[in-house]
Parts: C-alpha cells; sequence; structure tokens
C-alpha cells in the first residue's frame, strides 16, 4: 500500500519547457489535488478533483493544466514554464466529503 | 474568502519544554481546524483536528485549543523531544471538503537538546 506517489522527485527545467508531473493513489479516494509550498507563503491549492471527471481551479491556477486520467491518476501539467513556477508541488487524496489529506512526497522543480 | 494567520514563524525550545503556536482566521463560518507536521523533506502528515462543537482536544503530548469568539485557535507540545523538530500548518476550512482548506504559512519547530 503505497499510498500516494508523485514522479518525478526533482526536476530543473529552462524557461518556456514544458512537463508534466504525475500522481497516483491506491487508497481508492474519489478526491485528488495539487499544492505548491514556497517559502513563507504555507500550501496553496492549484487545482483539484473532486472526482473522476471532474476537475477545478484552486487559489493559484494560473499557468497549469490537469488531467483525471481515472480514478487513480491526477496530473500537472506546466505547458510553458517560467522562474515563478519554481516550487515544491505536492499531490494530494481524500476520501469523498472528509477534510483528512493525505500528501505525495513532493516534487521539487526549478524553472531557471 | 478564508485567511489564516500564523505566529510565529520559527520557535526554538529546550528539549523536555513545551511549544504553543498560534493561529488565527477570518471567516466565522469556518469550523474544521486540522494542522499538519511536515519533517524536514518529507511530506505533510495531519497530526490533530478539531471541530467548532469542541473547546480543545488532546492526544498524548499534543493538544489543540480552539476560541471561537475569538477566532483562534492553538497547538501545544508538552513535554517536547527532538523528533517534534519540524515545519507545523495549521488550517481553516468550513466542514465537508479538503478542497475548501486554507493553510496557515507554517511554523518551524526546532527542540535543542
Amino acid at each position: 500500500n503505497a499510498g500516494v506517489t508523485q514522479t518525478p522527485k526533482f526536476q530543473v527545467l529552462k524557461t518556456g519547457q514544458s512537463m508534466t508531473l504525475q500522481c497516483a493513489q491506491d487508497m481508492n479516494h474519489n478526491s485528488m489535488y495539487w499544492y505548491r509550498q514556497d517559502p513563507g507563503m504555507g500550501l496553496r491549492l492549484i487545482y483539484y478533483s473532486a472526482s473522476e471527471g471532474t476537475t477545478d481551479k484552486g487559489e493559484v491556477p494560473n499557468g497549469y493544466n490537469v488531467s483525471r486520467l481515472n480514478k487513480r491518476e491526477f496530473s500537472l501539467r506546466l505547458e510553458s514554464a517560467a522562474p515563478s513556477q519554481t516550487s515544491v508541488y505536492f499531490c494530494a487524496s481524500s476520501e469523498t466529503w472528509t477534510e483528512k489529506l493525505f500528501f505525495g512526497s513532493g516534487t521539487q522543480l526549478s524553472v531557471l | 474568502g478564508e485567511n489564516v494567520e500564523q505566529h510565529p514563524s520559527t520557535l526554538s525550545v529546550q528539549e523536555g519544554d513545551s511549544a504553543v503556536i498560534k493561529c488565527t482566521y477570518s471567516d466565522s463560518a469556518s469550523n474544521y481546524f486540522p494542522w499538519y507536521k511536515q519533517e524536514l523533506g518529507k511530506r505533510p502528515q495531519l497530526i490533530i483536528d478539531i471541530r467548532s462543537n469542541v473547546g480543545e482536544k488532546k492526544d498524548q503530548r499534543i493538544a489543540v485549543t480552539l476560541n471561537k469568539t475569538a477566532k483562534h485557535f492553538s497547538l501545544h507540545i508538552t513535554e517536547t523531544q527532538p523528533e517534534d523538530s519540524a515545519v507545523y500548518f495549521c488550517a481553516a476550512s468550513r466542514t465537508g471538503t479538503a478542497s475548501k482548506l486554507t493553510f496557515g504559512t507554517g511554523t518551524r519547530l526546532q527542540v535543542t537538546l
């Protein structure tokens, strides 16, 4: 039982490059989330998916797109990376209509 | 929307002492208040939470208190140990879904020997 798995763990991009962060959970949770964590800013919600087939914007969605591929997988895409997107990204999941989040181990992304 | 402020940003205590971290929130309709612990290089994990129908909740050495009138809640760690060293995040939301959670900016707790 791996919980929430994210790949890659580290990534360095040049400005304008694109990439996709992958996330999968094996807890049969309906809801999945993408957060970014910046120094002094706490965790901020980028996008979430309340259930398979639905996605919604969070607090800071600009510059990102998401895909809920199936119940297990939720990916985050940066189409044209910018230095302001340098951050640590966490995927998380939760059961429907509960507040407890289970986080992945994070992806440290640097955009040069 | 909700705004959560967390203080202090850093806290250093000696092993065995108590540590207190405080958060204030702005939305009077918020009624769920979790605390997450993030050890260095690790993922955040829920350590304790409280709902607005109670004023205090304890789990071994950690406790959370809630003052709805003043709109603030606090995390108390007694008999601190080196493994308590981490960043602690508070959060607040209206009950029902994690998508509405607003996090504080975090407190880095260092427990020194």
